[in-house]
């Protein structure tokens, strides 16, 4: 089975903080997102990546950054955290190919 | 442009009773459509998925959905709730088949009740 690993389950940072939140993916899959999950918003797309290296921007890529350097790592940054950052941070991979994403289990940061 | 609407931000059936999720979706091409459930503490997980094929899409754990275009609809539906089932459901619509613009909706959690 595909295994997405996230490095944290909770987080707590504070404001104005750098963070960093780490993705894993063990199956070569050259797709990887990033997406933030809000209670009454269903999950939106921060950033992804299509190939090391690559990035693109997707719906709310605002106060966030995204690093690729290697196929199974697809990092995100926030560089100066807020605390409307606060949130479900979920990441995921995709084949080229075929439609079905595979999710990590989110890593829940709080912004204070 | 494309979105999903998912009416009803919280379902409750008892067990063994029908369960009717909704999805309705808005795309400007033949849309690529599908099902994802969370479980508590968990990521997402594919149900099923519509791409063009047959209307009637089985999925996993006993689920399956149609994809009705004259309605814009891709309703959830499973026979007979199981405690299991208890969960978040997303629908999600792509547009381009890639799955790299995949717009979700905001989700129906789903209760079961004894």
């Amino acid at each position: 089975d595909v295994k997405v690993t996230q490095s944290s389950r909770y987080l707590v940072k504070r404001t104005g903080e750098k963070v960093f939140l780490e993705c894993v993916q063990d199956m070569d899959h050259e797709n990887m997102f990033w997406y933030r999950q809000d209670p009454g918003l269903g999950l939106r797309l921060i950033y992804f990546s299509y190939d090391v290296k690559m990035k693109e921007k997707g719906d709310i890529p605002e106060g966030y950054s995204v690093s690729r350097e290697k196929k199974e790592r697809f990092s995100l940054i926030l560089e100066s955290a807020s605390t409307n950052q606060t949130s479900m941070y979920l990441c995921a991979s995709r084949r080229d190919g075929n439609e079905k994403l595979f999710f990590g289990s989110g890593t829940q940061l709080s912004v204070l | 442009a494309q979105s999903v609407t998912q009416l009803g931000s919280h379902v409750s059936v008892s067990e063994g009773a029908l369960v009717l999720l909704r999805c309705n979706y808005s795309s400007s091409v033949p849309p690529y459509l599908f099902w994802y459930v969370q479980y508590p503490n968990q990521g997402l997980q594919l149900l099923l998925k519509y791409t063009s094929a047959a209307t009637l899409v089985k999925g996993i754990n006993g689920f399956e959905a149609e994809f009705k275009k004259s309605e814009t609809s891709f309703h959830l539906t499973k026979p007979s709730a199981h405690m299991s089932d208890a969960a978040e459901y997303f629908c999600a619509v792509s547009s381009t088949g890639g799955g790299n613009k995949l717009t979700f909706g905001t989700g129906t959690q789903l209760k079961v009740e004894l």
